[in-house]
């Protein structure tokens, strides 16, 4: 069966320090890969996806960026945290070019900048 | 017209009630319609999907209801429990296309709450 790992599971950072958040998916081959962030009552919003190795597409212009080193791998970078970067950071997966899109969310990683 | 908007955004029910959540779409194009149920601090959970070529579809007391000539489908919690208690998201795709345009787009949440 497939899994999906988020870590960290909390992070607390000052404004101006890098990010790195990282996930990663068992049990599937070339999955999408999506990151959402969602504010404290807020909905979802995508901000990077990625149908493969090396390639991203930005969703929202940000100072945010994200990676796929490997194949089940997805990693979400910043130079440079914000105060408004602050929120609950969701990574998904889901199979397939076409088809159903039945996205799979991670458990998380809950990113507080002070 | 890409997007999906989901009322309430705040629901309290009794429990055994029947939990009763909506969503409106634009785009005929749309071909993919889930819920998800989010726990506080959790990832949201895939709850419940349909397609356009059905009406109806129903698992457990979870029951999606869609018409597509009035571009909207609604999320029905038949006997709701305490434990049901979670923030709902509707979304839409265009599942038959790749690239953005499979991308899931989501609706702002309702947070139901079901009273013992």
């Amino acid at each position: 069966s497939q899994t999906i790992h988020q870590w960290p599971a909390t992070l607390v950072q000052p404004v101006g320090s890098p990010l790195s958040l990282e996930c990663t998916v068992e049990g599937t081959s070339n999955p999408n890969l999506y990151w959402y962030r969602q504010a404290a009552g807020r909905g979802l919003q995508l901000l990077f996806y990625s149908v493969g190795i090396g390639q991203i597409s930005s969703e929202v212009p940000q100072n945010l960026s994200a990676s796929r080193p490997q194949d089940r791998q997805f990693i979400l970078s910043s130079k440079k945290l914000l105060l408004s970067d602050s929120g609950f950071y969701l990574c998904a997966w889901s199979v397939g070019v076409t088809g159903l899109n039945e996205q799979y969310f991670g458990p998380g990683t809950r990113l507080t900048v002070t | 017209q890409q997007q999906v908007k989901q009322s309430p955004q705040s629901l309290i029910v009794q429990k055994g009630g029947i939990s009763i959540i909506n969503c409106a779409y634009e785009n005929t194009a749309f071909d993919y319609f889930p819920w998800y149920q989010q726990f506080p601090g959790k990832g949201p959970a895939l709850l419940i999907a349909i397609r356009p070529d059905v009406s109806e579809k129903k698992e457990g007391r979870f029951t999606i209801s869609f018409n597509k000539s009035a571009k909207q489908f609604s999320l029905h919690i038949m006997d709701s429990q305490p434990g049901d208690s979670a923030t709902y998201f509707c979304a839409a795709s265009m599942g038959n296309y790749g690239g953005s345009q499979g991308n899931l787009i989501f609706g702002k949440g309702t947070k139901l709450s079901v009273k013992p």
